[in-house]
């Protein structure tokens, strides 16, 4: 079976440029999250979306948006990028909502701003 | 708030030696704690999880950690580490912030084999 797949692989942008990065969750998976890895950090929870419909969002400004299909695949949306908005983007997906499911990470994309 | 902190920013030890990874969270209520390894190139893997119940939990790969909610503490260890165990591991509790679960990582330590 198919993991969590994320395209592109890697990207570079100039500032001030749009970005769109997509996702497939496992096949059944109804939940999809984005996280945010700088490099040498932990990652950074973005938003979480369930049944299309947004759960929730971290402290991220509103240049970052996301939005999830009927198939449940998702794309997320960078406005206006920053040199800062360089990192690897990771999606996860779980079958349910809930942290009681376990969520499973795809390999990511990295992003360059140049 | 939530925080999870990993004090340790890089560990180097001998192949064969015990491990292991120390991790603090801060979280009100009962939490749900977790332990991720990320090796370059690959995604990061659920090594394991902390529901309730026993506080001792083993994962894959060999690896244990222990929940102590008077610490506040959920340590990874591993008794004997192998060449193959280099790479970054997060500790990670889960959260609630209004309808989403989302989980807050740690800043993670990189480990390091020596042959």
């Amino acid at each position: 079976d198919a993991g969590v797949t994320q395209s592109p692989t890697h990207l570079i942008k100039t500032r001030g440029q749009h970005v769109t990065l997509r996702c497939s969750p496992i096949s059944g998976h109804k939940s999809v999250s984005w996280y945010q890895q700088v490099l040498g950090q932990g990652p950074q929870f973005i938003f979480q979306y369930y049944e299309k419909e947004e759960r929730g969002r971290g402290n991220f400004p509103d240049r970052f948006s996301a939005r999830q299909f009927p198939n449940y695949s998702s794309e997320l949306n960078v406005n206006a990028l920053l040199l800062g908005d360089s990192a690897l983007y990771l999606c996860a997906s779980r079958s349910g909502a809930d942290l009681y499911n376990e969520q499973f990470f795809g390999p990511g994309t990295r992003l360059t701003v140049l | 708030a939530q925080s999870v902190t990993q004090p340790d920013i890089h560990i180097t030890v001998s192949e064969g030696a015990s491990l292991e990874l120390r991790c603090n969270y801060s979280y009100g209520a009962t939490p749900y704690l977790f332990w991720y390894v990320q090796s370059p190139g690959q995604g990061l893997q659920l090594l394991l999880k902390y529901f309730s119940g026993d506080t001792l939990v083993q994962g894959i790969k060999g690896f244990e950690a222990e929940f102590k909610r008077s610490q506040s503490s959920f340590n990874l260890r591993k008794p004997s580490v192998h060449w193959s165990d280099a790479a970054e591991y997060f500790c990670a509790v889960g959260a609630r912030g209004g309808s989403a679960s989302k989980i807050i990582f740690g800043s993670g330590t990189r480990l390091s084999i020596r042959p």
